[in-house]
């Protein structure tokens, strides 16, 4: 069974600053997912990682996937208050079509 | 493009009432998937349609029932709804199911059951 695993669950930062939340996964994947979620919404698609290696980035937030150990992270940059949000990461299994989410990183960034 | 809808948008049932959540999506989408999401946790994945005429089961499926009316439509079913059945319910779609595609989410049902 497919288990995904994030940390920290809980972030609270202050403007400015840098942060990593880490994804990690228990099993072989084809793809790996970020999503944004703000309170009381629906989700939002920001990343999609496909290969070992690989690196998105958009404004303030880049992605990438270590394949081999099961490992993606979500990198913050200079942190502002419009960030602020709960992040999921998602993944498919190798040969699957459905996603396992983690639990959410509920961030929040103080002025 | 409306996207990916859902209704109602909130709903309180009282044990043992039924009741059909309704999506519906507009982006001739393949696939489409059921979720519940409660308060720390992830979605957890309820029912999926991989494409039309056909469903399985996700992790949580118990309690639940689902019918892909079409391409577009894929409603979920409660026949005798119990409080642990109180979460966000969010129906998703997914286009083809090719590497690079992401689901696109509804604004889910918010369910509330007494």
């Amino acid at each position: 069974e497919l288990k995904v695993e994030q940390n920290p669950l809980f972030l609270s930062m202050q403007e400015g600053k840098n942060y990593t939340i880490y994804c990690n996964y228990s099993t072989t994947s084809d793809r790996l997912y970020w999503y944004r979620q703000d309170p009381g919404k629906s989700l939002e698609s920001l990343f999609v990682l496909l290969s070992n290696g690989a690196v998105k980035q958009e404004g303030r937030l880049m992605a990438s996937l270590d394949t081999k150990a099961r490992l993606s992270t979500l990198h913050i940059t200079a942190a502002v208050h419009d960030l602020s949000a709960t992040y999921f990461c998602a993944v498919v299994e190798t040969s699957g079509s459905r996603l396992t989410f983690g639990e959410g990183t509920q961030l929040t960034v103080n002025p | 493009n409306a996207g990916v809808t859902q209704t109602p948008k909130f709903q309180v049932l009282k044990t043992g009432q039924s009741m059909t959540l309704q999506c519906a999506q507009d982006m001739n989408h393949n696939s489409m998937y059921w979720y519940r999401q409660d308060p720390g946790m992830g979605l957890r994945l309820i029912y999926y349609s991989a494409s039309e005429g056909t469903t399985d089961k996700g992790e949580v499926p118990n309690g639940y029932n689902v019918s892909r009316l079409n391409k577009r439509e894929f409603s979920l079913r409660l026949e005798s709804a119990a409080p642990s059945q109180t979460s966000v319910y969010f129906c998703a779609s997914l286009p083809l199911g090719l590497a690079t595609d992401t689901q696109y989410f509804g604004p889910g049902t918010r369910l509330t059951v007494l």
